[in-house]
Order: structure tokens, then sequence, then C-alpha cells
């Protein structure tokens, strides 16, 4: 059974990175099959996708959040990671890792961390 | 805002049918595989539905879903106290480039 967790800082300062690792076990998030993706959700609030990568290294990310995310892989720890750069309050939200499917659905997710951005 | 518009609310009678729609246009759901998902407060969402009807592991068949042109839809019977959540329904959008989700509908069993 895949398995993901995610780990990093939950208070991040306004303007500073927000940055966090998703750890993969029970198998490979890099497949022909999946992507490794992040979804966000603030406070009360739906889903929204944050971004994705494939195994051929390619990424895509959210067009609202482009300018602003990068997301990374170390397929050697089986973790992937985002990193999302001048935060404000407005990008507090609980930020979810999960295995995505190439014909666009979601499988298995981690637990979620919460992320704060405040002073 | 979400290009996915769910009703923000449903409720029924425990044994009842209810059903969730997914109202969307031609760059997400009519061209584009749906998924539904459920999500308790507190915890990640749960893939109920995946490629517009398929359920995923472990999911009864009181869920179903089905799609039709730019909307789709997701029906539970024999309604159940357990099944209190938000549902969401989900696809990706090729005009945006982008994967979206649906507003959220919660459900309450009376």
């Amino acid at each position: 059974q895949l398995q993901l967790q995610e780990s990093g800082p939950g208070l991040v300062k306004p303007s500073e990175t927000l940055s966090l690792t998703c750890t993969v076990s029970g198998g490979s998030i890099s497949s022909s099959n999946y992507y490794g993706s992040w979804v966000r959700q603030p406070p009360g609030k739906g889903l929204e996708w944050v971004g994705s990568f494939y195994y051929d290294g390619n990424t895509y990310y959210s067009p609202s959040l482009k300018s602003r995310v990068t997301i990374s892989v170390d397929t050697s720890k089986n973790q992937f990671s985002v990193k999302l750069n001048s935060v404000t309050a407005a990008d507090t939200a609980v930020y979810y890792c999960t295995r995505h499917h190439t014909n666009s659905w979601f499988d298995y997710w981690g637990q979620g961390t919460l992320v704060t951005v405040s002073s | 805002q979400s290009v996915l518009t769910q009703p923000p609310s449903i409720s029924a009678a425990p044994g009842q049918k209810v059903t969730i729609s997914c109202s969307g246009s031609s760059s997400n759901i009519e061209s584009m595989y749906l998924s539904w998902y459920r999500q308790v407060p507190g915890s990640a969402p749960q893939l109920l539905i995946y490629e517009n009807n398929k359920r995923f592991s472990g999911i009864p068949d009181r869920f179903s879903g089905s799609k039709s042109g730019t909307s789709a839809t997701l029906g539970i019977t024999g309604l159940q106290t357990g099944d209190e959540a938000i549902y969401y329904c989900g696809t990706w959008d090729y005009s945006l480039n982008a994967h979206v989700f649906g507003t959220g509908t919660k459900v309450t069993v009376l």
C-alpha cells in the first residue's frame, strides 16, 4: 500500500519561502502512469491543485501559482518537494501531497500539513 | 473561483438516495475523465469514482458516477450517517492547462 507523508515548517513569515517535502513509502512515485502532485486547501475552503511532476522530469503548475512555485523530486530518497516563494496570508492552507494518475484522478493522499503564513 | 460548479449542500434521510451534480464546460468535463472525492472534515480527500464511472478499490456499489456532455453526477444510494462529508468533483481543463476541482457539496444525513 502506497503511503505519502508531508513534512516541513508549519509557520512561515510573509514574503518568505514555503518549503515542504513528501516522503513516499510502499512503492515509487516515478511511473509512466502517474504524477506526484501537491494540492492545497485553505481553511474552510475547497481544494486547489498546486502542481505536478512527471517521471520524465517535466513539471506542471497551476497558472495562478506558476510564477512562485517549484516542484522537485529526489528519486534516490523517494521524495518530492514543493517550494512557494513570496508567500502571503492567502497561501495559508493544508498542503497535501498525492499521487495523480495520467487520466486525472488522485488516488493516494498524504494526511496533509497545515502551513500558516504569519509574522 | 472554480470552473466546476456543485450545489453547496444536499440533505436526505438515512436510506434515501442523493445525487450531486457537477457542471463544467467543453474544455473540462465534456472532453476529459472526471473523478469524485469524499472529504470528512479534518481528513484528506478520498477517491470514490475515477474515469467517470469506475469505483475505486473498496468503494461500495452504493456509489455511482455518470457523465453527459458538460455535466456529471455522483449518486449515493442507501444513505448512511457515515456518508456525511463534503464531496468534490475533479478533472483536467485543457483550456486552463490545469487540474480543477468542483466547489464542493456538503451532504447531511437528517
